[in-house]
């Protein structure tokens, strides 16, 4: 079985300080990890994903994620937050040895970022 | 740019009805799925289909069913709505060149009363 934790349901950051949005999982074998972000009204979006090389991630918007095997994490970062960023942020993790639709998502976490 | 749309943002129905769902992709995917998110649990798969005619049941398919006659339509059934189906639902769709990369639709905002 696989899971995903998203440990906190809102951060807050100001505007300008660095960002981390948190996430854990869990897979019998090797994952395959993303993140995906939903603004106001509108549908989920594509961030970024780690597959496998580079434990650092570098995606959409100036977001990046850090693959911690030991830690099993995959935590969202952006050096400079911007009010545009604030959204619900959704991290998902797909164990290598399972059929590609099965996809499992987190709870969210929603990214407030105070001017 | 791929293009998800679903038939509709907002939905009331009342318990009992008969429900569908639309959701078109513009991209000639091959694989296309039904979510359905909640508050506090995230999104859960219902069904997905990777062809058309074919279709694999989610973690949670109890109460609904889905159709996928053409390529790029991907309908999901409530046959007998219920108050606890009140839900957003979000359609999918993946190419088999990048699987993992899914695109998303606005969503239906579907309330049963």
């Amino acid at each position: 079985a696989q899971s995903v934790a998203q440990p906190e349901d809102q951060v807050n950051v100001a505007e300008g300080n660095p960002l981390t949005v948190k996430c854990t999982y869990s897979v019998s074998g090797n994952p395959y990890l993303f993140w995906y972000v939903q603004y106001p009204n509108r549908g989920l979006q594509f961030l970024l994903k780690y597959i496998t090389g580079d434990n650092l991630v570098k995606g959409s918007y100036g977001f990046e994620a850090e693959f911690n095997k030991s830690q099993t994490s995959f935590h969202l970062k952006k050096p400079s937050a911007l009010v545009s960023d604030s959204a619900l942020y959704f991290c998902a993790v797909r164990d290598r040895s399972g059929g590609y639709q099965k996809v499992t998502f987190g709870t969210g976490t929603k990214l407030q970022v105070i001017p | 740019d791929v293009k998800v749309t679903q038939s509709s943002r907002y939905l009331v129905k009342r318990t009992g009805e008969k429900v569908f769902l639309e959701c078109v992709q513009d991209m000639d995917h091959e694989n296309m799925f039904w979510y359905r998110q909640d508050p506090g649990l995230g999104l859960r798969l219902i069904y997905f289909s990777y062809d058309v005619k074919m279709k694999e049941k989610g973690d949670i398919p109890e109460g609904y069913s889905v159709s996928r006659e053409k390529k790029e339509r991907f309908s999901l059934i409530l046959e007998s709505a219920s108050t606890n189906q009140t839900s957003m639902y979000l359609c999918a769709s993946s190419s088999d060149r990048a699987p993992d990369t899914q695109y998303f639709g606005p969503g239906t905002r579907l309330t049963v009363l």
